[in-house]
């Protein structure tokens, strides 16, 4: 099966930069990715990885190393509206995404 | 214009009644799927449709059952309501892109309570 290891929480102020690290196990992989999503909200889809290396979007950037099964989501300049759960998710074997539990960042003035 | 739209946003029963949520999506997606969120925020994947054909079956209860009568369209419908049922119910579609991309378009949710 997959599993997806992601920190609960995380505390910053405004802005600050936050990374999000995110640690998988599973059968078969295609790529990870990143989603957004507010209290109330629906997830948002931030960013997809399947190569190596830092992909930047703005002021967020989303790493993958492969060999390491590990991967992180960079917050910079962060704002108010960036108060957020944060999920990161793996494409693997069965064709299925599979989230993880989350990481819940609150920004701070 | 909503993308993936999905009713009711909000749904309050009983245990022991049945109830349907209804998804479509204007994108031309070829998947699509339902998700759980539980008061914990987990997001598990329950089941995909792809062009109409089941593609994936979680561990889910025979109590829930969906249907997609056309690719734009994906409805959940559970018998039985159970206490445990209650969480926030997601539906989505998606397109497959390039290296196994793949990018999902959530409807807002249906938040479900079971009394």
């Amino acid at each position: 099966g997959q599993s997806l290891e992601q920190p609960s929480e995380v505390t910053a102020v405004e802005g600050a930069i936050v990374q999000i690290n995110c640690t998988y196990q599973t059968s078969g992989f295609y790529g990870l990715s990143w989603y957004q999503q507010h209290d109330g909200g629906a997830p948002t889809f931030l960013s997809y990885n399947a190569l190596d290396g830092l992909e930047e979007t703005g002021r967020f950037s989303s790493f993958l190393s492969r060999s390491d099964s590990y991967g992180y989501l960079l917050l910079q300049e962060l704002q108010m509206k960036d108060s957020a759960s944060y999920f990161c998710a793996v494409k693997a074997a069965g064709n299925k995404l599979t989230f993880g539990g989350g990481t819940r960042v609150l920004v701070k003035p | 214009d909503t993308a993936v739209s999905q009713t009711p946003k909000y749904l309050v029963t009983q245990m022991g009644n049945d109830k349907s949520i209804k998804c479509e999506q204007n994108l031309g997606h070829d998947t699509m799927y339902w998700y759980k969120q539980d008061s914990k925020k987990f997001l598990k994947i329950m089941f995909s449709y792809n062009n109409k054909e089941l593609i994936i079956n979680e561990t889910v209860p025979n109590r829930f059952s969906p249907k997609s009568p056309d690719k734009a369209h994906l409805n959940l419908h559970i018998n039985s309501l159970e206490l445990g049922d209650s969480a926030v119910y997601f539906c989505a579609s998606s397109q497959m892109g390039t290296m196994g991309s793949e990018k999902l378009f959530f409807g807002s949710g249906t938040q479900l309570s079971v009394l």
